[in-house]
């Protein structure tokens, strides 16, 4: 267990609305990621996080936002929530200082967007 | 740029039989493999991996992978399905920089095991 925990497990919100997710670790890793599952396209890299303010955009940034912090916070805002964005989102951690290193997941958010 | 394909999103196999999952990579660097398993309503969870030295790689579970670089392939085997296997599998390629550490992953496979 590399002490993530993601809120909430769920969610429903409507369309327009705004959204936050938070992931929460316990280590102080430096290395966080948010990525969405979909069916057919696995798990796809939204934004991520290199350290305190230091965040870049993966390759679904389009209608996402970070934020963090503090080291231990990485959260996640869908400024105006659509149903395209109706999706499962996990937290990652990079426990390893090398890039040959695994990340550790969370156990998801669903969210659902109305 | 670095990319991961699974062949096949559905494997059936029956208990004790030879489980093959099939993972092909695209990378123009020496590539970092990863297999991951995910059971429902769960996070994923590392299976095992492939960085350097040697090719083949055991895993939890009884899984291994070989790192084939003439094939830019990865194959998750495993010599006999146990119902407990069943669940989602998926591939991944690290890319960028140790800054990064991102993963790609593959489209994921679904294996069933019947008794």
């Amino acid at each position: 267990d590399a002490g993530i925990t993601q809120s909430p497990r769920h969610k429903v919100t409507e369309t327009g609305t705004p959204v936050t997710l938070r992931c929460h670790q316990t280590e102080n890793h430096r290395y966080m990621y948010w990525y969405r599952q979909d069916p057919g396209h696995g798990l796809r890299l939204i934004h991520y996080s290199y350290g305190v303010k230091d965040t870049d955009k993966g390759e679904v940034s389009d209608g996402y936002s970070v934020s963090r912090s503090k080291t231990e916070d990485f959260l996640l805002t869908l400024e105006s929530a659509t149903s395209s964005q109706t999706s499962v989102y996990f937290c990652a951690i990079r426990t390893g200082t090398g890039v040959n290193s695994p990340l550790h997941f969370g156990n998801g958010t669903r969210l659902t967007v109305t | 740029a670095q990319s991961v394909t699974q062949l096949g999103s559905h494997v059936s196999v029956s208990e004790g039989a030879l489980v093959l999952l099939r993972c092909n990579y695209s990378s123009s660097v020496p590539p970092y493999l990863f297999w991951y398993v995910q059971y429902p309503n769960q996070g994923l969870q590392l299976l095992l991996k492939y960085t350097t030295g040697a090719t083949l790689v055991k895993g939890i579970n009884g899984f291994e992978a070989e790192f084939k670089k003439s094939e830019t392939s990865f194959h998750l085997t495993k010599p006999s399905a146990h119902m407990s296997d069943a669940a989602e599998y998926f591939c991944a390629v690290s890319v960028g920089s140790s800054n990064t550490g991102k993963l790609i992953f593959g489209q994921g496979t679904t294996l069933q095991v019947k008794p």
